[in-house]
């Protein structure tokens, strides 16, 4: 059964802090990696990834991707109040039908 | 920018009422998706289209539910007998060839 997991499910920071969030997955006929950001209604993209060890950047947020770990993170320097929101990462597939397999989510907590 | 747009974003119904959730995806996408997401679990796949057709369902959608593109913008998903169960947030995403997937706002199911 493919399958995405996310780590940690919830964490707590301070502003100013440098948080990792984790994926990993394990899914058939894979093609991408991709971040969201969850935070009252609507998934708002962050990052896809496709190619090995590039990481990709916008402002304090980078992502990475190791298909040879199967894994992803998602990385977030000097964090915000307005970072708190669920970041879900998501498999695409490469079949015609269902492209994106969802992890749980992390939800991150950022407190002044 | 593009956007997806959902209506509407919140319904109530009656247990056993039909309801019809609206989406208009962002125009020369071809895919399309619902998904749907129970408060504080993971966001799990309905439903993808493609071709104008149902290119894969998962199990959660059973013969209650149906998706049509009316008219070539619209694309609808219809719960013909609503369930308690059935209460969640449902997303409608779409996307074109290579790229991610973008998601509507969301409409907030709440059967009573």
């Amino acid at each position: 059964e493919d399958k995405v997991v996310q780590s940690p499910l919830s964490l707590v920071v301070h502003e100013g802090d440098t948080v990792t969030l984790n994926c990993s997955y394990e899914v058939t006929n894979f093609r991408s990696l991709l971040w969201y950001k969850q935070e009252k209604k609507a998934p708002t993209f962050l990052f896809m990834l496709t190619s090995s060890g590039i990481e990709k950047k916008s402002g304090r947020l980078s992502s990475i991707l190791d298909k040879k770990e199967l894994s992803s993170i998602l990385n977030i320097t000097a964090t915000q109040t307005g970072d708190s929101a669920i970041y879900l990462c998501a498999a695409s597939v490469q079949i015609t039908g269902n492209q994106f397999y969802f992890g749980t989510g992390t939800s991150l907590t950022v407190i002044p | 920018e593009p956007e997806v747009t959902q209506t509407p974003s919140h319904q109530v119904t009656q247990m056993g009422q039909e309801v019809i959730l609206r989406c208009v995806p962002i125009s020369n996408h071809l895919y399309f998706y619902w998904y749907r997401q129970i408060l504080g679990q993971k966001v799990e796949f309905l439903v993808s289209f493609y071709n104008n057709e149902i290119s894969e369902k998962s199990e959660i959608f059973d013969d209650q539910f149906s998706v049509e593109r009316p008219d070539g913008s619209n694309f609808t998903l219809k719960i013909r007998s609503t369930k308690l169960e059935d209460s969640a947030m449902y997303f409608c995403a779409s996307r074109g060839s290579y790229t991610e997937a973008f998601f509507g706002q969301g409409t907030r199911l709440t059967v009573v």
